[in-house]
C-alpha cells in the first residue's frame, strides 16, 4: 500500500522559534501534496496545496508568510511554521496524492509551542 | 456548497452490530467520495472510496452505498469489532486541477465488547 511518512512525529518549541515538518511519499511520486491542521476532536482543515516545482496554494485565512511550504521533489514537501506562537499548537497532517488520485495521509506531527 | 455534512456525531454499537454513518453533499461536481478511519494521535487511513457511476462498493467488512439523486452516501461496517472503534470521516473531491478533499465533521464510533 501507499506509505507517507512525516517527521518529526512530535515537537515542542519555544514561542518565536521556527519549526520544519517533513512529509515524504515513500513508494510513489506525488506531484501534489496537501497540508492539513486538526484541532482536538475536530475534522481536518485544509491549509494549503503543495505543488512540486511551483508555489503552494493557500486556503483562505491561512497566512502564507507564517506557514512556508516547499515541495522540492516528487517525494518531499516541507511545512515550516515561522515565529511560532502557542495558538499554532496543533496536529499537522500531510497527504500525498497518488497517480490514481487517491490521497494517502502521513501519521501527523503534534506541535506544542510553549 | 463545498460542505459535506456527516451524521451522527457519535455512535455506540455492540460487537457484531452494523454501524451506519451518513454523509450528504451539495456540490454536484464532486466525483470522488472516500472514507477515512482515524485512531487517536494518528493520521487518517483510507478505508474505501466510491465514484458516482456505481451505487455500492464493498471491500471486506466495509460497504459504501451511494445515492446520486439524493446526493448522499453512507458507510456500513459489517460484523463490527472493538478494534473498529475510531473516528470515521467521509470526504469528497472534484477535479479542479488539484483534488483537495472536503471532509465531513467526523463520527466517533465505539464498538462495545
Amino acid at each position: 500500500g501507499a506509505v507517507v511518512s512525516q517527521h518529526p512525529s512530535w515537537v515542542i518549541c519555544k514561542s518565536g522559534t521556527s519549526v520544519k515538518i517533513e512529509c515524504r511519499s515513500l513508494d510513489f511520486q506525488a506531484t501534489t501534496m496537501f497540508w492539513y491542521r486538526q484541532f482536538p476532536k475536530q475534522s481536518l482543515m485544509l491549509m494549503a496545496t503543495s505543488n512540486e516545482g511551483s508555489k503552494a496554494t493557500y486556503e483562505q485565512g491561512v497566512e502564507k508568510d507564517k506557514f512556508l511550504i516547499n515541495h522540492a521533489s516528487l517525494t518531499l514537501s516541507t511545512l515550516t511554521v515561522t515565529s511560532a506562537h502557542p495558538e499554532d499548537s496543533s496536529f499537522y497532517i500531510c497527504s500525498a496524492q497518488s497517480p490514481g488520485n487517491e490521497q494517502y495521509f502521513g501519521p501527523g506531527t503534534r506541535l506544542t509551542v510553549t | 456548497q463545498q460542505q459535506v455534512k456527516q451524521s451522527p456525531q457519535s455512535l455506540i454499537v455492540q460487537k457484531g452490530g452494523i454501524p451506519i454513518i451518513n454523509c450528504a453533499y451539495e456540490n454536484t461536481a464532486f466525483d470522488y467520495f472516500p472514507w477515512y478511519q482515524q485512531f487517536p494521535g494518528k493520521g487518517p487511513a483510507l478505508l474505501i472510496a466510491i465514484r458516482p457511476d456505481v451505487s455500492e462498493k464493498k471491500e471486506g467488512r466495509f460497504t459504501i452505498s451511494f445515492n446520486k439523486s439524493a446526493k448522499q452516501f453512507s458507510l456500513h461496517i459489517m460484523d463490527s469489532q472493538p478494534g473498529d472503534s475510531a473516528t470515521y470521516f467521509c470526504a469528497a473531491s472534484w477535479d479542479t486541477g488539484r483534488r483537495a478533499l472536503t471532509f465531513g465533521s467526523g463520527t466517533r464510533l465505539q464498538v462495545q465488547p
